[in-house]
């Protein structure tokens, strides 16, 4: 079955450190990969976005998303976070069909 | 920047009256998605529509649900007799050239539903 799976739940980083979210999909042939933004009370916002080419992905808000297709991993990254990236952060994958399939999430946490 | 909308940004109904969320997708696109998320769960995808037609559902997706585009611009759910489990966040998204092709979705705000 298709599948998407973001290991941490939670993290908590500081204000200027860098960041990794991980993301894994599971599927027949490789997917569609999407990294999507949910600040609280608002709706999805696209981040950036995988359809084939170079495997590291250029987004909105100085974030970058490198595709391993040894490792079927789509890690989001930011060399250094600010106080307003806190929110929670869907890896996303389409693939074969015309639905997303989200993971469950990571809500990212900054410290001062 | 184009954008979907959503409308209400919350909708309380008592449980077994019927519900309708209404959303205006992006104007020059041509698949229309909902989506829901229960409160502390994964967005589950629940329909696609194109050409005036459900192209995909899921399980999620009974009878109890249905879709359409009444005019031009408007795309809208409803629920027919709603449960206390349909209480969700509902996003709608709209994408130029559907899934397959290397168009993303855009979403809306979303309608948090509350049924009581």
């Amino acid at each position: 079955a298709q599948s998407v799976t973001q290991p941490d739940i939670h993290i908590t980083v500081s204000e200027g450190a860098s960041l990794e979210l991980r993301c894994n999909y599971s599927y027949g042939a490789t997917p569609y990969l999407f990294w999507y933004v949910q600040s609280p009370g608002q709706g999805l916002q696209l981040l950036l976005k995988y359809f084939s080419g170079d495997t590291l992905v250029q987004g909105i808000k100085g974030f970058e998303a490198e595709f391993k297709r040894s490792q079927s991993s789509f890690n989001l990254r930011k060399p250094s976070v600010h106080w307003s990236d806190a929110a929670e952060y869907f890896c996303a994958a389409a693939g074969g069909n015309e639905k997303l399939t989200f993971g469950t999430g990571t809500r990212l946490t900054i410290i001062p | 920047e184009p954008e979907v909308t959503q409308t209400p940004s919350h909708q309380v109904t008592q449980m077994g009256q019927e519900v309708i969320l209404r959303c205006v997708p992006i104007s020059n696109h041509l698949y229309f998605y909902w989506y829901r998320q229960i409160l502390g769960q994964k967005v589950e995808f629940l329909v696609s529509f194109y050409n005036n037609e459900i192209s995909e559902k899921s399980e999620i997706f009974d009878d109890q649900f249905s879709v359409e585009r009444p005019d031009g611009s408007n795309f809208t759910l409803k629920i027919r007799s709603t449960k206390l489990e349909d209480s969700a966040m509902y996003f709608c998204a709209s994408s130029l050239q559907g899934a397959r092709s290397n168009q993303p979705q855009h979403f809306g705000d979303g309608t948090r539903l509350s049924i009581l």
